[in-house]
């Protein structure tokens, strides 16, 4: 049982260029996440998925697009990456499990994106 | 005792003594909170969640204290080990419950 797999785990990118960040899980979760870390701040959300097919925008969702196509994975790209997108990014899953249920994220272990 | 670091809040523990890490969070709508462990190089984990209806839950060595009032959020960590060295994130949910949002977390530090 993997959980949550990131690829790739680091990356360096030129400033106009784009990527996609991969987050496959193996736990049937129908939630997925795509927070962004820079040095020394907490997480901050990008964007988040409710389920196969659905997307809606976190909080700081410019500049980054994502695609749920299947429930199993949840990908991030950069169209044209920009130097402020320099950060490690972290993806998470969870269960469905109500308003009342527990809602804990399972995290990657993270991709490290350095944009020159 | 704690001080603010140049970006992340630092507190500075004795093996042995207990720990307090401080929250405030935002939403009053808040319903569900969550304290994550990150150690260096790792994703978040899961540490002991706390619903709006309670204002304490313990665990394993930890325990979460709850203040709506002014909208706080504690952890406590009993004898704190090496192992317990990690930024500490506490995290609200809100949006119907899809979305967590993290706060700036807390770096500890455990003196052998």
């Amino acid at each position: 049982n993997a959980g949550v797999t990131q690829t790739p785990k680091f990356r360096v990118l030129k400033t106009g260029q784009s990527m996609t960040l991969l987050c496959a899980q193996d736990m049937n979760h129908e939630y997925m996440y795509w927070y962004r870390q820079d040095p020394g701040m907490g997480l901050r959300l990008i964007h988040y998925s409710v389920g196969e097919g659905t997307t809606a925008k976190g909080e700081v969702p410019d500049g980054y697009n994502v695609s749920r196509l299947k429930k199993q994975n949840f990908l991030l790209g950069l169209e044209s990456a920009a130097p402020s997108q320099t950060s490690v990014y972290f993806c998470a899953s969870r269960r469905d499990t109500g308003v009342s249920g527990a809602n804990v994220l399972t995290f990657g272990a993270g991709s490290r994106l350095t944009v020159l | 005792g704690e001080s603010v670091g140049l970006h992340l809040p630092t507190l500075s523990v004795q093996e042995g003594d207990n720990s307090i890490i401080n929250c405030a969070y935002s939403n009053s709508a808040s319903d569900y909170f969550i304290w994550y462990k990150q150690e260096s190089g790792k994703g978040p984990q899961f540490i002991i969640d706390i619903r709006s209806n309670m204002d304490k839950r313990q665990g394993q060595r930890v325990t979460v204290l709850l203040n709506k009032t002014v909208k706080h959020l504690s952890l406590q960590i009993a004898a704190t080990q090496p192992g317990d060295s990690a930024v500490y994130f506490c995290a609200e949910n809100m949006g119907g419950g899809f979305k967590t949002i993290f706060g700036a977390g807390t770096r500890l530090f455990v003196k052998a």
